[in-house]
């Protein structure tokens, strides 16, 4: 059974404040790794797509990266604007549909 | 301009009163998804269609049903709402399944009184 394990689950910066969020899966053959971003009572929003090891992708202060067990989602120099739920999913060869990690939950305080 | 849009944002249903939610998607994209989403959890898969092809999870109660009665609309009927299935029900697109982003729209919030 695929599995996504996101951590922490929540995680306060300052403004500024660079960090990482950790995203570990345990799937049959990875078809493809998802970062979303959730706000407060919205739907998600795509961020990136990874398909292999070693794959890194960026989009302003986010930069999304992927070893062979995990991704990692690296925010640096957050700003207020980037508080909101950052969720995970994977998809595999034994399940096409992903599957979603439960998020964390980033608060960047001004 | 919204590509997945829900229909109502917010929804109130009484125990066990039939309550219908609408999903439309301008993207004409072959899959369209159901999740149930509860606080502080992740999204829960509870259907998807392939074109007309549809996929019922296992674990999902028969209390839930869907229709996608063409490419563009999508609806979640659930026959007898408990409270326990209050909850954000979130529906989404994409072009393929498990290789490509998904869209998502807002969200319904279901709430049963």
């Amino acid at each position: 059974e695929d599995q996504v394990t996101q951590s922490p689950e929540a995680l306060r910066l300052q403004e500024g404040e660079s960090s990482s969020l950790n995203c570990s899966y345990t799937v049959s053959g990875l078809r493809g790794l998802f970062w979303y971003r959730q706000d407060p009572g919205k739907g998600p929003e795509f961020l990136f797509t990874l398909y292999s090891a070693g794959e890194e992708k960026e989009k302003e202060r986010l930069k999304a990266t992927l070893t062979k067990k995990e991704s990692f989602l690296h925010i640096t120099a957050p700003k207020p604007e980037d508080s909101a739920t950052y969720l995970c999913a994977a998809s595999s060869g034994g399940s096409y549909i992903p599957t979603f990690g439960r998020g964390t939950s980033l608060i960047v305080h001004p | 301009d919204a590509m997945v849009i829900q229909n109502p944002r917010y929804q109130v249903t009484q125990f066990g009163k039939p309550v219908t939610l609408s999903c439309s998607q301008t993207l004409n994209h072959n899959v369209m998804y159901w999740y149930q989403q509860k606080s502080s959890q992740a999204p829960k898969l509870l259907f998807h269609y392939y074109d007309k092809d549809f996929n019922n999870e296992a674990d999902t109660p028969d209390n839930f049903q869907s229709r996608r009665p063409n490419t563009s609309f999508c609806f979640l009927d659930i026959r007898s709402p408990g409270l326990g299935d209050a909850a954000m029900y979130l529906c989404a697109t994409s072009r393929e399944t498990g290789i490509t982003e998904a869209f998502f729209g807002q969200g319904t919030r279901l709430t049963v009184v």
